[in-house]
């Protein structure tokens, strides 16, 4: 079935970048979405990406997709405390609307 | 805009007990959607409803487990004889379709369910 792997966690120090890492198995997947949860909050969706796109910035973020290795990756340039949360990896199936995620990668910021 | 809302935050029952959840999308989002969350584990699929139908259902959702979306606005989740095993957070969501391709979703804050 379809799977979604992502690493638990993730340190960096403060104003480096931050690179958070996801791979699917589901190739027909369309769409694949970046989620930000930080304690006590919902779910926030920060970006998403086409599935026939290689890259997407947004800001301090940018997205890489490598379709082939059905790898997809988030950087955060100049990490800040208040990126402090955990990360969601999803992705969308083409036959339907119901997303499939991964287990989170949660950002620790060093000081 | 308000937001996707949930109601209520934090509910903890007895096991065997029934509980009722609500959710209210944003305003014309005809879609709606339901998760669970544990911890440490990304969300996992529940159901869906695109305005008052609900076309599709997980496996996770047995007997015990009822969604309904009346008018096509909100939305009730209803466990009935809870187990110790439903204790999770379960969230809504909602996204608009024609919005945008990638139809996102966006995310209530969450029910808290404690069975004890």
């Amino acid at each position: 079935g379809e799977d979604v792997e992502q690493s638990l966690f993730l340190s960096v120090r403060e104003g480096d970048s931050s690179v958070i890492n996801c791979t699917y198995t589901d190739s027909s997947s369309t769409y694949l979405y970046w989620y930000k949860q930080e304690p006590g909050a919902g779910l926030q969706l920060l970006t998403y990406i086409f599935s026939n796109m290689d890259m997407k910035q947004d800001q301090r973020l940018t997205v890489l997709l490598n379709k082939k290795d059905k790898h997809l990756s988030l950087r955060i340039a100049d990490t800040q405390t208040g990126d402090s949360a955990i990360y969601f990896c999803a992705e969308r199936e083409r036959s339907n609307y119901q997303l499939i995620w991964g287990a989170g990668t949660k950002l620790i910021i060093k000081p | 805009d308000t937001g996707v809302s949930q109601d209520p935050r934090h509910k903890i029952t007895k096991r065997g007990q029934n509980v009722t959840f609500r959710c209210d999308p944003i305003s014309e989002h005809n879609r709606l959607y339901w998760y669970r969350q544990t911890l440490g584990q990304g969300p996992e699929f529940l159901t869906y409803f695109q305005n008052e139908a609900q076309l599709e259902k997980s496996r996770l959702l047995s007997d015990r487990f009822s969604a309904e979306r009346p008018k096509g606005s909100f939305s009730t989740l209803e466990i009935q004889r809870t187990e110790q095993g439903d204790s999770a957070m379960y969230l809504c969501a909602s996204s608009s379709r024609g919005t945008t391709a990638a139809d996102t979703q966006y995310f209530g804050p969450g029910t808290r369910l404690t069975v004890l």
